[in-house]
């Protein structure tokens, strides 16, 4: 089965500094992965995602994710971390098997971004 | 377009009682899911549906029945409510998209349903 790994639960950063939020995962096969972003009392939203190709991806907001097979990591980053980005961001990996468009989700991370 | 949405909104219930909660997507989706998020726990999935008609158990089924009646609709249903369901519910939908990835597509989620069960 596949799984995915947040390792922390909160990241701090300061307003303008570049920010990092951990993804790993296990899936016995090709990694299909996904980054989601929930902003306190809303639904999930769509950040980006990986299916093949260019290991960097780029995504909404200014965000993007390296994709490391060797780590099987899938970072989550920006460049220049803004106060507006701090809420919860999700991992998820896409299930292999029994059709769909199963994901299976990270514990999250929840952002706080500081001035 | 209103996307993806619930109803309702928050709901509290005492153990034993049943309720209903409707999702409704206006996208034409073929899929459709149902989650619970609880604190340090992410989003695991209750049940789905790939199509009109159809309904499977995801990862934490039990306690839980869904239906899928037309295609722009899922309901969860509990039919006998329990403390340790109380939590958030979030309702999403994907599609079926072209070559050559047609089925790795993005989800679209609800507002969620807060629920309570004292």
């Amino acid at each position: 089965a596949q799984s995915v790994a947040q390792p922390e639960d909160q990241v701090n950063v300061a307003e303008g500094n570049p920010l990092t939020v951990k993804c790993t995962y296990s899936v016995s096969g090709n990694p299909y992965l996904f980054w989601y972003v929930q902003y306190p009392n809303r639904g999930l939203q769509f950040l980006l995602k990986y299916i093949t190709g260019d290991n960097l991806v780029k995504g909404s907001y200014g965000f993007e994710a390296e994709f490391n097979k060797s780590q099987t990591s899938f970072h989550l980053k920006k460049p220049s971390a803004l106060v507006s980005d701090s809420a919860l961001y999700f991992c998820a990996v896409r299930g292999l098997t029994g059709g769909g468009n199963k994901l299976t989700f990270g514990t999250g991370t929840q952002l706080k971004v500081e001035l | 377009n209103a996307g993806v949405t619930q109803t309702p909104k928050f709901r509290v219930l005492k153990t034993g009682q049943s309720m209903t909660l409707l999702c409704a997507q206006d996208m034409n989706h073929e899929y459709m899911y149902w989650y619970r998020q609880d604190p340090g726990m992410g989003l695991r999935l209750i049940h789905y549906s790939v199509g009109e008609g159809t309904t499977a158990k995801g990862e934490v089924p039990d306690g839980y029945n869904v239906s899928r009646l037309k295609k722009q609709n899922f309901l969860l249903g509990l039919e006998s409510a329990a403390p340790s369901q109380t939590s958030v519910y979030f309702c999403a939908s994907s599609y079926y998209g072209t070559d050559p990835y047609p089925d790795y597509n993005e989800q679209f989620f609800g507002p969620g349903t807060r629920l309570t069960v004292l």
